[in-house]
């Protein structure tokens, strides 16, 4: 079995400063992970993925997280944050079994100018 | 990169209707497929399985006679919401793995931009 909690609902930073957010998943296996952002009325987009490689992983639009076994944490960082991150961030963790994938209940990212 | 597509994107339907949603993987070919249900300010829950040329694998509480699956096609798959009612209504979201993909490439899935569905 394998689930993921994503530890804030909801997460406000200041324009130009860090964002963080945090993943903890659980998993029977070597796991995949994913990160998905979620605009609104739009569909789900594969931010970055670890799959076994790297821990250290980097997405698009300056996005990166590291995976850190010890920990089973996955977080989410940005140096700066920009208007247009403001979005609904889903940390997923992916069954390398049915290939089926176990969404965690989101953060949604408030960007104040 | 690969794009998945929907239709409709929004669908409105009277109390006891059968509604079909279509998804398609528009630039490589899909043997498996995911259907997921969001309700609002919710996250996505896997409700089923689709297999290429088989049957699709449920997920425990998701009734099947209700949710009808049919994955024809490498780039095809159809929801079917049977005899719908007030509380199916939701986003339903498909995504797709690409079959020619290999290694870590093979566990992404592709999503599709969703259809928002209202029973009215």
């Amino acid at each position: 079995a394998q689930s993921v909690t994503q530890l804030d609902s909801h997460v406000s930073v200041s324009e130009g400063t860090p964002v963080l957010l945090r993943c903890n998943y659980s998993s029977s296996y070597s796991p995949s992970l994913f990160w998905y952002v979620q605009h609104p009325n739009k569909g789900l987009q594969l931010l970055l993925k670890y799959t076994s490689a790297a821990t250290l992983v980097k997405g698009i639009n300056g996005f990166e997280a590291e995976f850190k076994k010890s920990e089973t944490s996955f977080h989410l960082t940005k140096p700066s944050a920009h208007m247009s991150d403001a979005a609904e961030y889903f940390c997923v963790v992916g069954d390398t079994g049915r290939r089926a994938l176990t969404f965690g209940s989101g953060t949604r990212l408030q960007v104040q100018p | 990169g690969a794009v998945v597509s929907q239709h409709p994107s929004r669908v409105i339907c009277k109390s006891g209707t059968s509604v079909k949603i279509e998804c398609r993987s528009l630039d490589f070919q899909a043997t498996t497929m995911f259907w997921y249900r969001q309700f609002p300010k919710k996250s996505l829950m896997l409700m089923a399985t689709s297999n290429e040329g088989s049957k699709a694998t449920y997920e425990q509480g998701v009734e099947k006679d209700k949710f009808l699956i049919n994955h024809a096609s490498l780039t095809l798959s159809t929801l079917t919401v049977t005899s719908a009612h007030p509380e199916d209504s939701s986003f339903y979201i498909c995504s797709a793995r690409d079959a020619g993909a290999s290694g870590g490439a093979a566990e992404t899935q592709y999503f599709g931009p969703g259809t928002r569905l209202l029973v009215l």
